[in-house]
């Protein structure tokens, strides 16, 4: 099974509001990354977490606030965001955080989050 | 300089024929890894299938095959018989050898629709 879910779906959030999204898997990854993908664009890397801890952060605004609970969970919190952040959100998680060549990122849905 | 490049504009094709997207890569890492992923409008990343630069045979999944000319430094996604589901955005990526390495370079992505 290579499903990583994402919650919620969809969003539409005010500059003003906090959120979360929330990522889940259990695959045993140790890798788990957040990704930011306008339409028509490929994915960009924001963040990587490897055995929870944060191991990149690509120069993500602080309004972006990542969290590993645990080895399954990542949640993004969300904070004063300003309308060019509404994107697609997508997670994904993977077998070695060591980077070996083959391993394979696997994505969620996906949060398609509106900013008003 | 881009990693990845996929240049093809939207590409139709006609439902039961073979599809060949094209994807260029540049690196001077003699070790790497070449990956294809889909992604449909609903904005899921399906991870399609995987081809390392040392493998000797070309790498195959079911409908998908990767023409890997390491020398031209290309990884061609080969999709026999198209269906109406893989009409798609279909993304080539390359993880490059250094330990730690968790990013993936993206190409801009080949659009293509099956019709029918």
């Amino acid at each position: 099974d290579t499903e990583v879910t994402q919650t919620p779906k969809h969003l539409v959030m005010g500059m003003t509001n906090k959120k979360s999204l929330k990522c889940e898997q259990h695959m045993g990854h140790r890798a788990m990354y957040w990704y930011k993908q306008k339409a028509k664009k490929p994915p960009e890397l924001m963040f990587v977490y490897s055995y929870e801890k944060l191991s990149i952060n690509e120069s993500v605004p602080s309004r972006f606030s990542p969290e590993c609970p645990n080895s399954s969970l990542l949640n993004l919190h969300l904070h004063a965001l300003q309308p060019e952040d509404s994107a697609l959100y997508l997670c994904a998680s993977s077998q070695d955080p060591s980077g070996s060549l083959s391993d394979t990122q696997y994505f969620g849905p996906g949060t398609r989050l509106t900013v008003l | 300089a881009q990693k990845i490049t996929q240049t093809q504009p939207g590409m139709f094709v006609q439902e039961k024929e073979a599809v060949t997207l094209d994807c260029t890569y540049d690196t001077s890492d003699q070790s790497y890894g070449l990956f294809w992923y889909k992604q449909p409008s609903s904005g899921e990343m399906i991870f399609l299938i995987y081809q390392g630069s040392y493998d000797e045979q070309n790498a195959t999944e079911g409908r998908y095959s990767l023409n890997f000319q390491k020398a031209r430094k290309s990884a061609n996604l080969v999709i026999s018989a198209s269906q109406l589901g893989d009409s798609a955005m279909y993304f080539c990526a390359m993880r490059e050898s250094y330990y730690g390495n968790n990013r993936l370079a993206f190409g801009k992505g080949n659009q293509v629709v099956v019709i029918p």
